[in-house]
Formats: structure tokens, C-alpha cells, sequence
């Protein structure tokens, strides 16, 4: 089955730098790919996702990159706020199979 | 509009012991799944349901059943609780399927001593 690597596990960021978090699939019919958000004690909320047609994907100060050759994508956060301080997991999956696999999440912490 | 709502929030076992966890979803979507996250693991999938009438097992389903009668409801049922149950468990809900965006629940934290 899929298997999804995070890094890193932790990362902390001055506020105003930017940050990214890289994760690698193993199955190359994996074609969407989801990024999560997870703020304490809530459940993850989707913030940006790319589908294996596209390599680039940009939403105001989020955006993810793919490479589906070397099977691994990006997710790059600009001019970092304290309010981006969360958990983040990527994803992947595939059509037609209804087990997406997750990463083991990167904790952020952006430092005022 | 709720989105996902799950209930309890919070439940304390002891090993042995039985419990049913609720999740309800009031945005119409035939996709509903349970996750458990533990530390360091990040979300595994339990049991999903393509639609009413219908569950399958994921990645990590032993110890665990689950039912959904309604379409907007899907159960988690732990017959005998094992402390290695002990996890924050999610459910989540989709329009389409995993290839599309999913709405989790807040959670519940189950602890089983």
C-alpha cells in the first residue's frame, strides 16, 4: 500500500519567514494530494491540495508543489504569521481506492 | 450548518469494557470514515462507508466495528476495550469519495486503563 513520509517533524519559524514542509508517496498512481492543517484540541482542516495533473498550486500565501517523478510534494508557507502555529499533515491518494494515507505531520511554531 | 459533529468528546475506559462512539454529518455526503491518530503516526484509517447501508475495513480496522444505518450517522464500536485503543479517534466525511476534500470532526479522546 502507499506509504507517505513528512518532513520534518518540527519546525520552528521567525514570524515573517517562510516555511516548507516536504513529503514523499511510494505509488505512482497516487494522483491527489491534500494538505491538512490541525490547530490544538480541533480536527484537521483542509487548506490547499494538488491534483498529479498540475505541479504547482498557489492560494494567497500557501502554496504546493509537485513532482510526480521523484513522487514527492511540497507545501511552502510565505511571510509566516504566530496564527499559522499548527499541525500540518500531508496526504496522498489515488481514484477509485477510498484509503487515503497520511503523513506523519509536521508541528509549526511561529515565533512574534 | 455543523458539518461534522462527534460525540463524546471525552471517555475514560477500563479494559474490557464496551463503547460506541457517534459521529453525525448534516452536509449530505455518502463518504464517512474513522481515523485514529496517535502521537508520531499521524491519521490511520479504521473503517470507512461509501453510503448508507455499507462499511469496509481500512488500514488498522482489528478490534473495532461499525455500522451506518442513516446516511448521515456512522458508528465506531469498541467491543472489548484494549489499553492499545487508547487514541484520539476522528470521523470525517467526504462528497466524493478521497480524492476530495474531507471534513473531520473535533475528535474524541479515549483513554482505556
Amino acid at each position: 500500500g502507499e506509504n507517505v513520509e513528512q518532513h520534518p517533524s518540527t519546525l520552528s519559524v521567525q514570524e515573517g519567514d517562510s516555511a516548507v514542509i516536504k513529503c514523499t508517496y511510494s505509488d505512482s498512481a497516487s494522483n491527489y494530494f491534500p494538505w491538512y492543517k490541525q490547530e490544538l484540541g480541533k480536527g484537521p482542516q483542509l487548506i490547499i491540495d494538488i491534483r498529479s495533473n498540475v505541479g504547482e498550486k498557489k492560494d494567497q500565501r500557501i502554496a504546493v508543489t509537485l513532482n510526480k517523478t521523484a513522487k514527492h510534494f511540497s507545501l511552502h508557507i510565505t511571510e509566516t504569521q504566530p496564527e499559522d502555529s499548527a499541525v500540518y499533515f500531508c496526504a496522498a491518494s489515488k481514484s477509485n481506492n477510498n484509503d487515503m494515507r497520511f503523513g506523519a505531520g509536521t508541528r509549526l511554531t511561529v515565533k512574534p | 450548518n455543523a458539518g461534522v459533529t462527534q460525540t463524546p468528546k471525552f471517555r475514560v475506559l477500563k479494559t474490557g469494557q464496551s463503547m460506541t462512539l457517534l459521529c453525525a454529518q448534516d452536509m449530505n455526503h455518502e463518504y464517512m470514515y474513522w481515523y485514529r491518530q496517535d502521537p508520531g503516526m499521524g491519521l490511520r484509517l479504521i473503517h470507512y462507508s461509501v453510503g448508507e447501508g455499507t462499511t469496509a475495513k481500512g488500514e488498522v480496522p482489528d478490534g473495532y466495528n461499525v455500522s451506518r444505518l442513516k446516511k448521515q450517522n456512522f458508528l465506531l464500536g469498541l467491543e472489548s476495550a484494549a489499553p492499545s485503543q487508547t487514541s484520539v479517534y476522528f470521523c470525517a466525511s467526504s462528497y466524493l469519495g478521497t480524492n476530495t476534500e474531507a471534513f473531520f470532526g473535533q475528535g474524541t479522546r479515549l483513554t482505556v486503563v
